[in-house]
């Protein structure tokens, strides 16, 4: 199996600009999970989908971030416009059944985005 | 809210040292924990985890034990490896959404030979 697959597996752009972000999950597997890496916070959780529905999106910073999953097998994660705060690293996840206490999520490479 | 506290790195170590991560948490009732490990340039794996209070986790040689009395659950392994330099992630399940996890800040490991 290939994993988790993100690309790009780094982003530099200017504010102003919208990045996308891109994920594979795991075929099969129901749950997909957006996850930020900063310094200052530490690893959150943004959201999270289940059968490509959005469940929980309580951790979205604002309504500059956006993410939509339209199959199975992909997700995306937008910015727009982008603002030199949101530079992190950004992990996609996903397990079979979500239930953290019986499942593992497994994580993508991540992709590091720096906007400058 | 929950969260979880570890301590701060780098934790810097010889090879064949004895390594501990402390970790102590805060939650509402009796989360499932878990350690994972990040290295260089990838993605984190779960490392181990224990479901209740006074198992053990175990995977690679690294044992974490479910503490309810200290809330803690400190990450060690015998003898490290210069292959275990990596950032260790101790990590909770959020109560509040089974699918949630929580995570501490990080440790930073760096074995030499």
């Amino acid at each position: 199996d290939a994993g988790v697959i993100q690309s790009p597996r780094h982003e530099v752009t200017e504010m102003g600009q919208e990045v996308t972000l891109r994920c594979k999950p795991i075929s099969g597997h129901d749950y997909l999970f957006w996850y930020r890496q900063t310094m200052m916070r530490g690893l959150e959780l943004l959201i999270y989908f289940n059968n490509n529905v959005p469940i929980d999106d309580s951790g979205m910073p604002e309504d500059r971030f956006s993410a939509k999953m339209p199959n199975a097998s992909f997700s995306t994660l937008k910015i727009q416009p982008s603002e030199p705060r949101d530079s992190a690293v950004y992990f996609c996840a996903s397990s079979l059944t979500g239930r953290v206490k019986t499942d593992t999520q497994y994580f993508g490479p991540g992709t590091r985005l720096t906007v400058l | 809210g929950d969260s979880v506290t570890q301590m701060e790195g780098p934790v810097t170590l010889s090879e064949e040292a004895f390594l501990t991560i402390n970790c102590t948490y805060t939650a509402t009732g009796y989360p499932s924990l878990f350690w994972y490990v990040q290295y260089p340039g990838e993605g984190l794996q779960l490392l181990l985890k224990a479901t209740k209070a006074d198992d053990k986790g175990s995977n690679k040689g690294f044992e974490a034990t479910y503490r309810k009395e200290t809330t803690s659950f400190h990450l060690e392994k015998g003898s490290v490896q210069v292959s275990d330099s990596a950032v260790y992630f101790c990590a909770l399940s959020d109560l509040g959404g089974y699918n949630k996890l929580i995570f501490g800040a990080g440790t930073r490991l760096a074995v030499h030979p």
